[in-house]
């Protein structure tokens, strides 16, 4: 079957650095995504990855272990704004369609 | 670029109405729309996959027949919940893919509140 686990819950100090690590288990993959989304809110997309390795942009960071089934979201210098749920997303396969993880909920402290 | 509407943004209705729900992708052209179901803090579960001109392809244990799907031109999705009931209450949220690319643009949602 598929599944995506991610931790539920992940608490941080403003300024500091987090991970949010997600492993999957899928019949296909050609990519791993992160989306985040605010309560009540839209998700709002943050990273692709197609390729092992790690992608930056700006305070965020991905990276992907095909190998391993493996990806984790890296966000830097946390802000308040940054409270907020985090999914990965795996796309199995060449149609659009993704599978989403649980999401994990980031808060964060001043 | 990239704008994906939702209307409405909430909707109140009876048990036993229908309810319509639009998704347009506002400065691009979307062959595929996706539609998603939302509980309180939950993940977003795919209910079905919106194709312009085709017929909507549903996940597992989605009713066709109760959540209508029509993807009438390239930049307009609608989604009818027919005879809502109070276990339909949830948050619908459509996304649209632009070009060839593989990213997923989302709505701002709707929040339907069956009584």
């Amino acid at each position: 079957g598929q599944s995506l686990e991610q931790p539920s819950e992940v608490t941080a100090v403003e300024g500091a650095i987090v991970q949010i690590n997600c492993t999957y288990q899928t019949s296909g993959f050609y990519g791993l995504s992160w989306y985040q989304q605010h309560d009540g809110g839209a998700p709002t997309f943050l990273s692709y990855n197609a390729l092992d390795g790690l992608e930056e942009t700006g305070r965020f960071s991905s990276f992907l272990s095909r190998s391993d089934s493996y990806g984790y979201l890296l966000l830097q210098e946390l802000q308040m704004k940054d409270s907020a749920s985090y999914f990965c997303a795996v796309k199995e396969d060449s149609s659009y369609k993704l599978i989403f993880g649980s999401g994990t909920r980031l808060l964060v402290r001043p | 670029g990239a704008v994906v509407s939702q209307h409405p943004s909430r909707v109140i209705c009876k048990s036993g109405t229908s309810v319509k729900i639009e998704c347009r992708s506002l400065d691009f052209q979307a062959t595929t729309m996706f539609w998603y179901r939302q509980f309180p803090k939950q993940s977003l579960m795919l209910m079905a996959t919106s194709n312009e001109g085709s017929k909507a392809t549903y996940e597992q244990g989605v009713e066709k027949d109760k959540f209508l799907i029509n993807h009438a031109s390239l930049t307009l999705s609608t989604l009818t919940v027919t005879s809502a009931h109070p276990e339909d209450s949830s948050f619908y949220i459509c996304s649209a893919v632009a070009g060839a690319g593989d990213t997923q643009y989302f709505g701002p949602g709707t929040r339907l509140t069956v009584l």
